[in-house]
């Protein structure tokens, strides 16, 4: 168990629909990191929030965003979803910024958009 | 730039076999290099970390990387797979401020 926990673990919907994924980090890591994994694309970084503000941007679309609140959760929202949003979606933190900082992941939140 | 290539997308070695998987990366001074496994259905989760020092590092459940600065390589090996060692294998760097992971190596095991 890393510690870090997402919800739901699995979501079905249909497309144009909207969704929000969450994500509570491990106690102490002011960073958390959205990640999307398909089985043709892989393991695709989407975007970091570091203490409540964005700190880094991937190949997230305009579709999707993001927000880290106060207690330091995080929300993915995925709007207007299309057959190919389907995936895992992995939510990992990490004490700080650093690149040596080790990311914690999240068991996924599978998303089939039907 | 960071960057790390996984050459192989699929190995297969047959149980007790001895395993090595590759992992080249791209970065102008000394990274930070990290070695995931994903079990199917779960996340991923740290095997063993290089900072500095000894450029040969033991992980847990008995792997090891070695850190070959003049071939910009972290290879992952372990000396005889069992079954459950089948999974997706990530090498990632991490430079001043972030980290990248590779594609990733799909790992069978023959019985």
């Amino acid at each position: 168990d890393s510690g870090v926990t997402q919800t739901p673990k699995h979501l079905i919907t249909a497309t144009g629909q909207r969704v929000t994924l969450r994500c509570s980090p491990r106690s102490g890591d002011l960073s958390v990191y959205w990640y999307q994994q398909s089985l043709d694309q892989g393991l695709q970084f989407l975007i970091q929030y570091y203490n409540g503000e964005e700190r880094a941007k991937g190949n997230i679309l305009e579709r999707f965003s993001a927000q880290q609140f106060p207690d330091l959760h995080s929300e993915l929202n995925l709007s207007s979803l299309e057959l190919g949003d389907s995936a895992l979606y992995f939510c990992a933190s990490s004490v700080a910024t650093s690149g040596r900082d080790e990311q914690y992941f999240g068991p996924g939140t599978r998303l089939t958009v039907t | 730039a960071q960057s790390v290539t996984q050459p192989d997308i699929h190995i297969t070695v047959s149980e007790g076999a001895s395993l090595e998987l590759r992992c080249n990366y791209s970065y102008g001074a000394t990274p930070y290099l990290f070695w995931y496994v994903q079990s199917p259905g779960q996340g991923l989760q740290l095997l063993l970390k290089y900072f500095s020092g000894d450029t040969l590092v033991q992980g847990i459940k008995g792997f090891e990387a070695e850190f070959k600065r003049s071939q910009s390589s972290f290879n992952l090996r372990k000396p005889s797979v069992h079954w459950s060692d089948a999974a997706e294998y990530f090498c990632a760097v991490g430079g001043i401020d972030k980290i990248i992971f590779g594609k990733g190596t799909r790992l069978h095991i023959l019985p």
